[in-house]
């Protein structure tokens, strides 16, 4: 099975800064793909980007995006001018399984983000 | 609003009690998910159904039950449950079954509480 690892359990950063959530991962398919989720206290996932690997850019969307370094395995979110809304858990994931047909998830153990006015 | 609408949003119920979680979605998605989230910890995946069938059970005790009645609807049939089965229970789907890339989509998820 796939692994996703992120490292930093909590991060307190202040309100206009930007912030990297760090994840890293392994995996021995050729072709992959990592999605980053956000989940604020209601429970709700809420999917923020996708990277593939085969992807000649990495992504972006909106103030998200990643720093994707297929070599060193690492799949960095980066959030521009963070907002106070943007305090969350962020989940690092990607499929449970290597091979084709429908597959779930595997999460990273998240990191608690917190903006500060 | 989340598309993946999930009933109820709380539930308190007894280790001897029988009751059912509900997730409904109408975006035409053909794979659906459960997965179980304890405080503090990410999800885990339970139960995967592809095309209205159950493709993937991770070793999930017998006392869950999954059903899915059409491409639109998928249950969790809860029958004696033990304290450590209170959780997030969150339901995805995903349009495409055998499109690995394609993101899945959450509901809010039940809140599972067992006495």
């Amino acid at each position: 099975a796939q692994k996703i690892t992120q490292t930093q359990p909590g991060m307190f950063v202040q309100e206009k800064e930007a912030v990297t959530l760090d994840c890293t991962y392994d995996t021995s398919d050729q072709s992959y793909g990592l999605f980053w989720y956000k989940q604020p206290s209601s429970g709700e996932m809420i999917f923020l980007i996708y990277q593939g690997s085969y992807d000649e850019q990495n992504a972006t969307e909106g103030r998200y995006s990643l720093n994707f370094q297929k070599a060193r395995k690492s799949a960095n979110l980066v959030i521009s001018a963070s907002q106070l809304g943007d305090s969350a858990m962020y989940f690092c994931a990607m499929r449970l399984y290597s091979g084709g047909g429908a597959d779930g998830l595997t999460f990273g153990k998240g990191t608690h983000l917190i903006i500060q006015p | 609003d989340t598309e993946v609408t999930q009933t109820p949003k709380h539930l308190v119920m007894g280790m001897t009690n029988k009751k059912s979680l509900k997730c409904e979605q109408h975006m035409g998605h053909r794979a659906m998910y459960w997965y179980k989230q304890k405080a503090k910890k990410p999800p885990e995946l339970m139960f995967v159904y592809s095309y209205e069938k159950l493709s993937i059970n991770e070793s999930v005790p017998s006392r869950f039950s999954p059903e899915c009645p059409n491409s639109s609807l998928l249950n969790l049939h809860l029958h004696a449950l033990q304290p450590e089965d209170s959780a997030l229970y969150l339901c995805a789907s995903r349009e495409d079954p055998t499109d690995p890339n394609q993101p899945q989509h959450f509901g809010d998820g039940t809140r599972l509480s067992i006495l």
